[in-house]
């Protein structure tokens, strides 16, 4: 399969555990995306990068989420101290090339529930 | 604000009959518009991609209207069957360089019965 891959699929933490997800993009995709979904609603835009170089942050993204991409290949979002109001669907697309024009292409996500 | 809208909310046809979904934006500037499907549970899958200069594109039996100087867009679904059974996401890509936040809308849940 050469699409995107995420991991884990599903996540169950407790509040207050950090958690940590990863992404593999499409090879040779140097664009990497980072969107949340909540449940009825269209996925927000959290961070993206470019190769390694994190180019933009939303401002949904506190001090407890840190996104990291070291070798401009797979990607790796963690969360800290979660909250109940992190579950959501984490989302992780890539693109061949940067500029709204250009495809991207989604995982399948991963699933975060907070008890 | 950037918003996209879309309408209905959801959306129940008989398997074969076709359907038009709606999607209103305020993005500006504009670049490009895009329409997802978006299996529960699953990532979103592109279905079309349409820059300011162009007002249809066709995927099979899906065919996506623009009209960018109503910040309109459309989506017709054409003999539905089962497997359309799915959210339907309007996305809008911002213009200007360096800018690559795209704006999702809430999506239209659609539902194909027999």
């Amino acid at each position: 399969d050469t699409g995107v891959s995420q991991d884990p699929r599903h996540k169950i933490t407790k509040r207050g555990q950090n958690v940590t997800f990863r992404c593999d993009p499409i090879s040779e995709h140097n664009r990497l995306y980072w969107y949340r979904q909540t449940l009825g609603q269209g996925p927000e835009f959290l961070t993206y990068f470019q190769n390694e170089a994190q180019l933009e942050k939303s401002r949904l993204l506190s001090d407890r989420f840190s996104a990291e991409r070291p070798k401009g290949s797979f990607s790796t979002l963690e969360i800290q101290r979660t909250e109940q109001g992190d579950s959501a669907m984490y989302l992780c697309a890539s693109s061949a090339r940067g500029g709204a024009s250009y495809e991207q292409y989604f995982g399948p996500g991963t699933r975060l529930t907070v008890t | 604000k950037n918003q996209v809208e879309q309408s209905p909310q959801s959306l129940i046809i008989l398997e074969g009959k076709n359907c038009t979904l709606q999607c209103n934006y305020t993005v500006s500037p504009f670049s490009n518009l895009r329409w997802y499907k978006q299996d529960t549970g699953r990532g979103p899958v592109s279905l079309t991609i349409m820059t300011f200069s162009e007002n249809t594109k066709s995927n099979g039996r899906y065919t996506a209207t623009l009209d960018a100087d109503t910040k309109q867009s459309s989506l017709h679904i054409t003999a539905s069957q089962l497997s359309d059974s799915a959210s339907y996401i309007c996305v809008v890509g911002p213009g200007g360089f360096g800018n690559e936040k795209l704006t999702f809308g809430t999506g239209t849940r659609l539902t194909i019965i027999p």
